[in-house]
């Protein structure tokens, strides 16, 4: 059974810096793409990041460029999400999706949430 | 500001057939495969249509998608009142190098 559980997530003040965990199982992890993907209160879906499955290519989002850092160790069957100078706005439920291809999520955790608030 | 446009909500009776439209570009719908998800209330969301018009195991033939251009649909034929949820298009946009969602469609089974 494929499985994907996302950690790390709390409450943390205004430029501080959060660490997220998605541990996967179920499948060969080095062989997806795994995406990031977030949600606001009562707002939309948003993706964040990807990262290829060895790590070749990583893409953000314009809104996350050069504050969050992607990264997975295939040996853990682990991804991760580094998230520096956090503001109000990164404040979300964030969620790791496996990505079967064009950005399709076919598996999401269960979701962590990031609260950014003084 | 989503990168494709749906319709805020949409509304049907039980056993109806509903569409939910999903509006986007060329370099997003135009030249990728699209997906739908499903996202009940306090759930994560759930894959539902994929390469425009393809099924995940487990997803009843109630649920269809299509594509035409710059434009996709999700159409759900005899609708129950467990199909009330959002509903979220998404796809791959080429110039952003980037996955782009739209804002999400609140269906309501009446």
């Amino acid at each position: 059974e494929v499985q994907l559980v996302e950690s790390g997530g709390g409450l943390v003040k205004p430029g501080g810096s959060l660490r997220l965990s998605c541990v996967a199982s179920g499948f060969t992890f080095s062989h997806y793409t795994i995406n990031w993907v977030r949600q606001a209160p009562g707002k939309g879906l948003e993706w964040v990041s990807s990262i290829t499955g060895a790590s070749t290519y990583k893409y953000y989002a314009d809104s996350v460029k050069g504050r969050f850092t992607i990264s997975r160790d295939n040996a853990k069957n682990s991804l991760y999400l580094q998230m520096n100078s956090l503001r109000a706005d990164d404040t979300a439920v964030y969620y790791c999706a496996r990505d079967q291809g064009w950005g399709s999520g076919d598996y999401w955790g269960q979701g962590t949430l990031v609260t950014v608030s003084s | 500001q989503s990168v494709l446009t749906q319709p805020p909500s949409v509304s049907a009776a039980p056993g109806q057939k509903v569409t939910i439209s999903c509006s986007g570009s060329s370099s997003n719908i135009a030249d990728n495969y699209v997906s739908w998800y499903q996202q009940l209330p306090g759930t994560a969301p759930k894959l539902l249509i994929f390469d425009n018009n393809k099924r995940p195991s487990g997803i009843p033939d109630r649920f269809s998608g299509s594509k035409s251009g710059t434009s996709a649909t999700l159409g759900i034929t005899g609708l129950q009142t467990g199909d009330e949820a959002d509903y979220y298009c998404g796809t791959w946009d080429n110039s952003l190098s980037g996955v782009v969602f739209g804002g999400g469609t609140k269906l309501s089974v009446l």
